[in-house]
């Protein structure tokens, strides 16, 4: 059974950081690609970042890219987020999500989702 | 970025009705089109890819259809676990781009 494990979310102050993990199961973890997908407060889905398998290509989504990085660590089959200079409108769940086809040439889309880690940026 | 207008944003049924659910995409994307579904407090959970293909263990009663730039999701007769709210994504370019979600509510 594929598994999605998400951790390290939390209440942060504007300008800070925070890392996520997640931690994956069940699964062959180095044959697929990884995505990070948020959630605001009762708002809808907005895709934030992805890797390939091996970490070669990495695509992030303008709202973030320059302040996050995603990672991986296959021999730990852990997916990372390093989010910098946090602001307010970043507050959202945090999804770990699996990639069933990705390409570096067009989108993908998600076949397995973890249940989040909630990052909240507040003073 | 590719624009994905969904609607209506929120509908009421009751069980058994027929609930069909449109995406209309800012520009052609192929079928690269996946619907979601998302229950209160849980996961989104992927139903259907390239636009018509219901997904392993996903109810027949579900269904995907294109016509042009509109895509649609019907629900043949709702059941009451079909309660939630519905997104759907194209993957035709990145960044991928999600709709602002339907919510089925019982009438």
């Amino acid at each position: 059974e594929v598994q999605l494990v998400e951790s390290g979310g939390g209440v942060v102050r504007p300008g800070g950081s925070l890392r996520l993990s997640c931690a994956a199961s069940g699964f062959t973890f180095d044959d697929y690609g990884m995505s990070w997908v948020r959630q605001a407060p009762g708002k809808g889905l907005e895709w934030v970042s992805a890797i390939n398998w091996n970490g070669a290509y990495t695509h992030y989504a303008d709202s973030v890219r320059g302040r996050f990085t995603i990672s991986r660590d296959n021999a730990k089959n852990s997916l990372y987020l390093q989010m910098h200079s946090l602001r307010a409108e970043d507050t959202a769940l945090y999804y770990c999500a699996r990639v069933l086809v990705f390409s570096t040439s067009q989108g993908y889309y998600f076949d397995y989702w973890g249940q989040g880690t909630l990052v909240t940026v507040s003073s | 970025d590719i624009q994905m207008t969904q609607s209506p944003s929120s509908l009421s049924a009751s069980i058994g009705d027929r609930v069909t659910i449109t995406c209309r995409a800012s520009q052609g994307i192929s079928n690269s089109l996946a619907w979601y579904q998302q229950k209160p407090g849980k996961a989104p959970k992927l139903l259907l890819s390239a636009a018509s293909r219901l997904e392993s263990g996903v109810p027949s009663r579900f269904s995907g259809r294109t016509s042009g730039t509109d895509y649609t999701l019907t629900i043949s007769s709702l059941q009451p676990e079909d309660f939630a709210t519905y997104y759907c994504q194209q993957y035709y370019s990145t960044p991928q781009t999600f709709g602002q979600g339907t919510k089925v509510e019982i009438k």
